[in-house]
């Protein structure tokens, strides 16, 4: 049971163009989503993240869109630089609930960003 | 403000063997969780340990354990290890109601 999806294994874009990457999620109680980048042999570092009260986080060239009624949002990054080649990960959270340190994610997004 | 640490960075076992694994928690964190990441995978939630005690557990078997410590470090334990349990073993360290969840380099563990 699939409860975050990222539909997109991979996704390449031109140096300073918008990339967008996905996510579905399943779960009603998720109330808190963030977005992580991995690069080989390292944990997931912290991009940003959004409660399900907002639909709208931005952080500098990064900006995160929520949906509730779709379940849905992505990560917008304006404008795409090389350095951010790597894999996204989209995960959720019921942040109110016990297991608040629970976190979901979705499969990952290879993202590579070419000069 | 140190962030979160885990020993050790790489680990090869034999199938059948036990395996203990390490991880300090950031400061002011008092939640510690694991995750386990296959290649190819979004790492999947083993458990989570809150005032030395586990409140909360993915789908994982008996034989994947852990400990909490007073100063909020932990291990992980797993014992009769298999084949499919190499993987990057991370852990995420956090507080109710901050928001924030800092995870490891992670432990990555090879049986043969």
């Amino acid at each position: 049971d699939q409860q975050v999806k990222q539909n997109s294994p991979s996704l390449s874009v031109q140096e300073g163009r918008i990339s967008i990457l996905n996510c579905d999620y399943t779960n009603s109680m998720f109330d808190y989503f963030l977005w992580y980048k991995k690069y080989p042999a390292e944990g997931p570092t912290f991009l940003i993240s959004i409660s399900s009260i907002k639909d709208k986080n931005e952080d500098g060239r990064f900006t995160v869109f929520l949906n509730k009624s779709a379940k849905h949002l992505s990560l917008h990054i304006v404008p795409s630089q090389p350095g951010d080649s790597a894999v996204y990960f989209c995960a959720a959270v019921n942040a109110g609930g016990t297991s608040y340190g629970k976190l979901t994610f979705g499969q990952g997004t290879i993202l590579t960003v070419h000069p | 403000e140190t962030g979160v640490t885990q020993s050790p960075t790489h680990l090869i076992k034999t199938r059948g063997q036990q395996v203990t694994l390490r991880c300090s928690s950031q400061s002011g964190h008092n939640t510690v969780s694991w995750y386990q990441q296959a290649l190819g995978q979004g790492p999947q939630f083993i458990f989570q340990y809150y005032r030395e005690e586990e409140n909360g557990r993915g789908n994982f078997p008996p034989r994947f354990s852990g400990l909490q410590f007073p100063n909020y470090s932990s291990e992980l334990n797993v014992n009769a290890l298999e084949l499919d349990d190499s993987a990057l073993y991370l852990c995420a360290s956090s507080s109710p109601g901050e928001g924030g969840y800092t995870f490891g380099s992670g432990t990555r563990l090879t049986v043969v």
